[in-house]
């Protein structure tokens, strides 16, 4: 257990709709980072947040958007669905930006 | 801009062999690098790490990587598998400014007795 906790852990959905994700880091960590994890992509880099700031973004789509509130735990919002999100959507957490980084069990989206 | 090539999409080995999983990694800048694994429907597990200093970087489950500056290798190696190491293996770099990590396609390991 690494101590990142995700919900829902499976999410069954139509095309056009719109999903939320969450995710809350370990103790004390700071820093949070989306993954999206796919037969064809493999391991992408969503965005990462630290201490409730965007710090870095990577392969987001537009219709998908992030933030992290006060208590440091974060949602993924992904809008306007295609059948291509389907995916595991993975949450990692660190100390800091520089420190390891520690995945939760994933979020596995399906679009039908 | 960081990228990792693992080299083997899958790697068939016997019970009690030798194995290695081979990472090569392209940067402009320093990098850290890692080790995940990923068993059947679970999330990432950080088997290793990279950060400075000794080149030999041991890990869990008896698990240990080189890191080889000249040839931009990361290789991991493990001298005896066991049935319960059968995962996903990926490779992954960061940069020293610390920001997402670039992972690999990842290595099917299936061990067999």
């Amino acid at each position: 257990d690494s101590g990142v906790t995700q919900t829902p852990k499976h999410l069954i959905t139509a095309t056009g709709q719109r999903v939320t994700l969450r995710c809350s880091p370990r103790s004390g960590d700071l820093s949070v980072y989306w993954y999206q994890q796919s037969l064809d992509q493999g391991l992408q880099f969503l965005i990462q947040y630290y201490n409730g700031e965007e710090r870095a973004k990577g392969n987001i789509l537009e219709r998908f958007s992030a933030q992290q509130f006060p208590d440091l735990h974060s949602e993924l919002n992904l809008s306007s669905l295609e059948l291509g999100d389907s995916a595991l959507y993975f949450c990692a957490s660190s100390v800091a930006p520089t420190n390891e980084q520690f995945f939760g069990p994933g979020t596995r989206l399906t679009v039908l | 801009a960081q990228s990792v090539t693992q080299l083997d999409s899958q790697v068939p080995v016997f019970e009690e062999a030798p194995v290695e999983l081979r990472c090569n990694y392209s940067s402009s800048v320093s990098v850290y690098l890692f080790w995940y694994v990923q068993y059947p429907n679970q999330g990432l597990q950080l088997l290793l790490k990279y950060l400075s200093g000794s080149t030999l970087v041991k890990g869990i489950n008896g698990f240990e990587a080189e890191f080889n500056k000249s040839q931009t290798s990361f290789h991991l190696r493990k001298p005896s598998v066991h049935i319960s190491d059968t995962a996903e293996y990926f490779c992954a770099v960061t940069p020293h400014s610390g920001y997402a990590l670039n992972f690999g396609k990842g290595t099917s390991l299936l061990v067999t007795p």
